[in-house]
Parts: C-alpha cells; structure tokens; sequence
C-alpha cells in the first residue's frame, strides 16, 4: 500500500533556531513528491515539487531535499510568520491521486 | 486572477440532507479533485477528473457524486448528508498532476 509518513506531528522552536522535517514515503512508483504549506483555515499552498533522488530546492528560509525513501524539509533561522501545518505529498506513476502525510504543525516562537 | 474558488465556505446539514459544494477555477486546467481533511487523518481524495466529462472515484467515494460538465466547474454533490461526512473540503486543480495542484480555501461542513 501507498504511505507517506510525516514526522514530527508538532515542533515547536525558537526564533532564528534551525531544523528539519521529515517525509517518508512507501510507493509503488515515485511521480514527484510535494511539500504543501497550510494555514489554519485555510487550503494548503504549494511550495515545491522534487522528481528525483538527489534534487534539491530552496526558497526564502525553506529548502526541500529528496532521497529514495524520504523528503526534509530544512528550515533556516525560522521567523512567527513559518508557523504553520507542512504537508508532503507523494504522486504515484500510473495514479491519479496525490498521497498524503499527516503534516506537521510548526510553532515558531518569538 | 481567482485561482480555485470554493462556496460555501461554511454549511450546517441535517442528516438526510442533500446539498452540493461548488468548485470554480479560471487557470484552464484539465485537473481537478476534491479532498476530505480530517483530523489525524490527512487529506484524502474522494474524485477526481481529468477533463470534462471524464470523473473517476477516489480513496473515499461513497456517499459522493461528481460531474465535468464545463473545464472550469466541478462540483461535489452530498447525496443525503451522514454524521461521518462532517469534514473539511477541498477542491484542487492543475495543468497536469506532477506540476502542482492549486487548492481552494476549503468549504467547512457540519452534519447534524
């Protein structure tokens, strides 16, 4: 079966204090894999597609690596404004549908 | 530029009701689902389409209608409204799934 697995379910950090979140996945057959950014109330916002094992993308503070079997999500000197559920999502080849993890709701604290 | 626009936002049913969600995008994509959030249980396809008059079901179908009259509309029909469906939805598009899908802001749902 089809799994994406998102850890830590919370994280809580300083201002300015760098870490990582972590996706990973069990498919039949990796498409691309998303990192989605989503506010309380409202629907997740796209932040980056990865293809292959090895890619790497970066904006602002945020900066998505992929491997075979996991994506992070690496996030540098965070600001309030990040605090918010990071949803990843996997596209399985020959599917229609997106697979997605529980997310992880961030609290950036000033 | 609107992007996915979703109404109602908020909506309170009776169990047995029946009611349809709408789901409008401007962008011309071919792609479009809808998804339930629930808590602990991530975001979960219900159907999708792949262009007009084309729908298929997703992980969680039942009790759910969908048509692709037009690219631009794709509404989500509740056929008579049960507890379980009290959820969030979404309705997402895109020019071609592994490019990234556009969500609305979600239409809140409370079945009494």
């Amino acid at each position: 079966e089809d799994q994406v697995t998102q850890s830590p379910e919370a994280l809580r950090l300083q201002e300015g204090e760098s870490s990582s979140l972590n996706c990973s996945y069990t498919v039949s057959g990796l498409r691309g894999l998303f990192w989605y950014r989503q506010d309380p109330g409202k629907g997740p916002e796209f932040l980056f597609t990865l293809y292959s094992a090895g890619e790497e993308k970066e904006k602002e503070r945020l900066k998505a690596t992929l491997t075979k079997k996991e994506s992070f999500l690496h996030i540098t000197a965070p600001k309030p404004e990040d605090s918010a559920t990071y949803l990843c999502a996997a596209v399985i080849q020959g599917a229609q549908k997106l697979v997605f993890g529980q997310g992880t709701r961030l609290t950036i604290n000033p | 530029n609107a992007g996915v626009t979703q109404t109602p936002k908020f909506q309170v049913l009776k169990t047995g009701q029946s009611m349809t969600l709408q789901c409008a995008q401007d962008m011309n994509h071919e792609y479009m689902s809808w998804y339930r959030q629930d808590p602990g249980m991530g975001l979960r396809l219900i159907h999708y389409s792949v262009g007009a008059g084309i729908t298929d079901q997703g992980e969680v179908p039942n009790g759910y209608n969908v048509s692709r009259s037009t690219t631009e509309d794709f509404p989500l029909r509740l056929l008579s409204a049960a507890p379980s469906q009290t959820s969030v939805y979404f309705c997402a598009s895109s020019s071609d799934r592994v490019y990234g899908y556009t969500f609305g802001s979600g239409t809140r749902l409370t079945v009494v």
